[in-house]
């Protein structure tokens, strides 16, 4: 069956620490997109991706990178510059613009404490 | 920019009673709505969408929402709700006719406790 697989499902960050959490699609979608959740307060877009090669902030893009050299991958690395990383990320996935509407397709989550 | 109101925070209501999950957009133009239900530790899972056609949709677990064009809003609603359906819900929207992608903005969610 195809979806989307986030890895780990729990992550522990020392202080001053990069990491970086894992995203794969097997649905063939051109966009993908990062979401950072925190009790109260919804999903937060950190990066998203329309396409290969391409990428462009979200809203609260500061203290994360990513990269999306191959369609089907999305990793995303929490720098030691953000200075709050405890939350729990959620990875999406959608088709591209132009080809019809769905909505997006969610992994299961990564949830990431600083010790 | 489009923006999403769920107009509560959270929604207390006893087993096999009705529920009415509230959502409202900003934007009159043309756009594409979702319902999504979060369980405990768990991604997203699509409720619902309405794309286009009748304002009425049916989707998955006895729920039902309903696109209002004029009052800008896309409530969803379940009859007799169950133990189960314990969970958070968004409500998201997209422009049909967005600039770049299909970015979909979502609400804040609403957290609906079914009580014994």
């Amino acid at each position: 069956d195809g979806g989307i697989t986030q890895s780990p499902k729990y992550l522990f960050r020392k202080e001053g620490q990069n990491v970086t959490l894992s995203c794969e699609q097997n649905l063939n979608h051109d966009a993908m997109y990062w979401y950072r959740q925190d009790p109260g307060q919804g999903l937060r877009l950190i990066y998203y991706s329309q396409i290969v090669n391409d990428f462009q902030k979200g809203d609260i893009a500061e203290g994360y990178s990513v990269s999306r050299e191959k369609k089907e991958s999305f990793p995303l690395t929490v720098t030691s510059a953000q200075k709050n990383p405890t939350a729990f990320y959620l990875c999406a996935s959608s088709i591209g613009p132009g080809q019809g509407y769905g909505g997006y397709t969610f992994g299961s989550g990564t949830r990431l404490t600083v010790v | 920019a489009q923006s999403v109101t769920q107009l509560d925070s959270q929604v207390p209501v006893f087993e096999e009673a009705p529920v009415e999950l509230r959502c409202n957009y900003s934007s009159s133009v043309s756009v594409y709505l979702f319902w999504y239900v979060q369980y405990p530790n768990q991604g997203l899972q699509l409720l619902l969408k309405y794309l286009s056609g009748s304002t009425l949709v049916k989707g998955i677990n006895g729920f039902e929402a309903e696109f209002n064009k004029s009052q800008t809003s896309f409530h969803l609603r379940k009859p007799s709700v169950h133990i189960s359906d314990t969970a958070e819900y968004f409500c998201a929207v997209s422009d049909q006719f967005q600039e770049y992608g299909n970015k979909l903005v979502f609400g804040a969610g609403t957290i609906l406790r079914v009580k014994s």
